[in-house]
């Protein structure tokens, strides 16, 4: 079965530094990737996805996330920080082939300080 | 707004009663899925339509619960005799066949069960 580990369960970072949130996998072959973003009171946002073509993964919001799978990690980066970047972010995964669910990682909540 | 839309956002109801929700996807997918997120959790899947047909359904998904789509465009998620577990909120997301199940999430409607 596929499974996805936040390392991080809540990360901090000022404005216009940069932002890491880390996420590894684990996986019988090769996964599909994505991850989304969940504003207070809003639905979940899709940010990027990674589909076995490129491994650096470029997404909307100056987002990206690389696929590395002989660290079987997706981590998701971004060069400077916004203020509107404060979320929860969630990294997920595909159940398995053809499966039709998605698996949810814990989250990793964003803090931007001014 | 195009997007997937629930209703009611919120909804409180004693133990022991019934509650229904509503969804309506995006009006070009054909699919839709049910997710549960409890406090501090990523969402966990529950069950899923292509079109009218209901083709997977979660171990969480008691019998206490059922969901339609009679019609294959709108959704409906009931809960019998509810319980004090049962509080969470409970999401909705619609995606086409095929790809690589890019889902698009409503906003939820969060359950208080007092």
């Amino acid at each position: 079965a596929q499974s996805v580990t936040q390392l991080d369960s809540h990360v901090s970072v000022s404005e216009g530094t940069p932002v890491l949130l880390r996420c590894n996998y684990s996986s019988s072959y090769s996964p599909s990737l994505f991850w989304y973003v969940q504003h207070p009171n809003k639905g979940l946002q899709l940010l990027l996805k990674y589909t076995s073509a490129a491994t650096l993964v470029k997404g909307i919001n100056g987002f990206e996330a690389e696929f590395k799978k002989s660290e079987t990690s997706f981590h998701l980066t971004k060069p400077s920080a916004h203020m509107s970047d404060a979320a929860e972010y969630f990294c997920v995964v595909r159940a398995r082939t053809g499966a039709n669910n998605l698996f949810f990682g814990t989250g990793t909540r964003l803090t931007v300080i001014p | 707004d195009t997007g997937v839309s629930q209703d009611p956002r919120h909804k409180i109801t004693k133990r022991g009663q019934n509650v229904t929700f509503r969804c309506d996807p995006i009006s070009e997918h054909n699919r839709l899925y049910w997710y549960r997120q409890t406090l501090g959790q990523g969402p966990e899947f529950l069950t899923y339509f292509q079109n009218e047909a209901q083709l997977e359904k979660s171990r969480l998904l008691s019998d206490r619960f059922s969901a339609e789509r009679p019609k294959g465009s709108f959704s409906t998620l009931e809960i019998q005799r509810t319980e004090q577990g049962d509080s969470a909120m409970y999401l909705c997301a619609s995606s086409l066949e095929g790809g690589v199940l890019e889902q698009y999430f409503g906003p939820g409607t969060r359950l208080t069960v007092t």
